[in-house]
């Protein structure tokens, strides 16, 4: 099993509609989770932490569920320069800080 | 405006070749990583290093050694590279603790081994 799990996608999705992402974590003992954004052909940036009360940065919220090792990622009124893939990346710091990436979902946002 | 940088963008190298992967830091972060990137298999770490001279193997450090001399840099080295090294590899550094920052990455050095 990996240690974190998202549905690769495509999800393609009109401008303005709310899309959301889920992803599952394997390790009970991890610690610090985050959204990455990655762009084609450019590296991983992160788009925001997500904690344990849900998070929200304008259109964007996350959450986190630690009984169900489950996080999510919702976006809302979709623009189409948030046509990315987003990974979700979860961190142990028992384990050196290293951060371990899902394998990502491709989100297309159409006219 | 701080950064990780990688000392190419781009490299063709032939198959036995050694190859060195550089990347600088300026945000003075103790902690470093290594990743490579391939299609359908995501980010996985080959080895990372949270301090001057420390390192540590990440989860497929078979093939590579790492060298941290200076708080700022770390290389990453292929001994003899393969053509199953080529790949997309990505530099990245954070402070320890994470906590809200994450980990900042580098551009990414697309290796090809002919």
């Amino acid at each position: 099993r990996k240690e974190v799990e998202q549905d690769p996608g495509p999800f393609n999705v009109p401008e303005g509609a709310t899309v959301a992402f889920n992803c599952t974590y394997s390790n009970s003992a991890s610690q610090s989770f985050f959204w990455y954004r990655q762009d084609c052909r450019k590296e991983p940036k992160l788009l925001m932490s997500v904690y344990s009360s849900g998070n929200e940065d304008g259109r964007f919220t996350a959450q986190l569920n630690r009984a169900s090792q489950y996080i999510s990622l919702l976006i809302r009124d979709s623009k189409l320069s948030d046509s990315a893939t987003y990974l979700c990346v979860v961190a142990f710091t028992g384990g050196g800080n290293k951060l371990t990436f899902g394998t990502g979902t491709q989100l297309k946002v159409e006219l | 405006d701080v950064k990780v940088t990688q000392s190419s963008r781009y490299l063709v190298k032939r198959t036995g070749e050694k190859v060195f992967l550089e990347c600088v830091q300026d945000m003075d972060h103790e902690n470093m990583f290594w990743y490579r990137q391939d299609p359908g298999l995501g980010l996985r770490l080959i080895y990372f290093s949270y301090d001057v001279k420390m390192k540590e193997k990440g989860d497929i450090p078979e093939g590579y050694s790492v060298s941290r001399e200076k708080k700022e840099r770390f290389s990453l080295i292929l001994e003899s590279a393969s053509t199953n090294q080529t790949s997309m590899y990505l530099c990245a550094s954070s402070l320890p603790g994470q906590g809200a920052s994450g980990a900042r990455f580098g551009p990414g050095t697309r290796l090809t081994v002919l």
